[in-house]
């Protein structure tokens, strides 16, 4: 069945440092990718998302690319922030679906 | 509403009592979904629910939980004879339906946090 691997944390990081959380994904079909944030003692949010091969999500200064030759959606921030601190979590919905699969989660920690 | 909404958002309840958690989702969203957070955990998929028919529970961990939806709105989970591994934030989250749309972007509540003492 489908199903999201991402690398697991937590990752420390000092502020301005440069973020990779790798996701890879498997799924038949063309499926949607996103990332979801979820702050301290907050509810998940959509951080980004990409609905085709070759797509670049973006949003806050965060990127993503969905590869389909690597089967890939890994998320990159130039410089992160104190603020950026929260677990982030790697999902897919296939074509013709209405599941969300979801990733571990990724927890990150910028210190000042 | 303007999002999606959650109650109750925090409860402890006694090892085998029955608890009923709601969801309600945003107006017009037809796809409605539970997932189960452990702490320090990822999302685990309970059910989901396409208009009030729910074609995947794949996802619901033993016959003590169900859940059901009614009016293409509101939803509710219950656990039956609740046990202390069931102690986890519920979440609750909806979509548009969009004929199978995959990109379809889904939204979250803030979740009820059950707490099995």
């Amino acid at each position: 069945g489908d199903s999201v691997t991402q690398m697991e944390g937590p990752v420390t990081l000092s502020e301005e440092a440069f973020l990779t959380i790798n996701c890879t994904y498997t799924a038949t079909g063309y499926p949607s990718l996103f990332w979801y944030v979820q702050y301290p003692g907050e509810g998940l949010q959509l951080l980004l998302k990409a609905t085709k091969a070759d797509d670049k999500g973006s949003n806050k200064g965060f990127e993503a690319t969905y590869r389909k030759e690597t089967t890939s959606f890994h998320l990159e921030k130039g410089s992160v922030q104190v603020s950026d601190s929260a677990v982030y979590f790697c999902a897919l919905r296939n074509t013709g679906g209405f599941k969300t699969i979801f990733g571990a989660g990724t927890r990150l920690f910028v210190k000042a | 509403g303007a999002g999606v909404s959650q109650s109750p958002s925090n409860k402890v309840t006694e090892k085998g009592k029955d608890v009923e958690l709601r969801c309600d989702p945003i107006s017009g969203h037809t796809a409605l979904y539970w997932y189960r957070q452990r702490l320090g955990q990822g999302l685990e998929f309970l059910i989901y629910f396409q208009g009030n028919s729910a074609p995947d529970k794949s996802g619901l961990p033993s016959d003590r939980f169900s859940a059901e939806r009614t009016g293409e709105s509101v939803s509710t989970l219950t656990i039956q004879r609740t046990q202390q591994e069931d102690s986890a934030v519920y979440l609750c989250a909806s979509s548009l339906g969009g004929g199978g749309f995959s990109g379809n972007t889904i939204y979250f509540g803030e979740g009820s946090w059950l707490t099995v003492v």
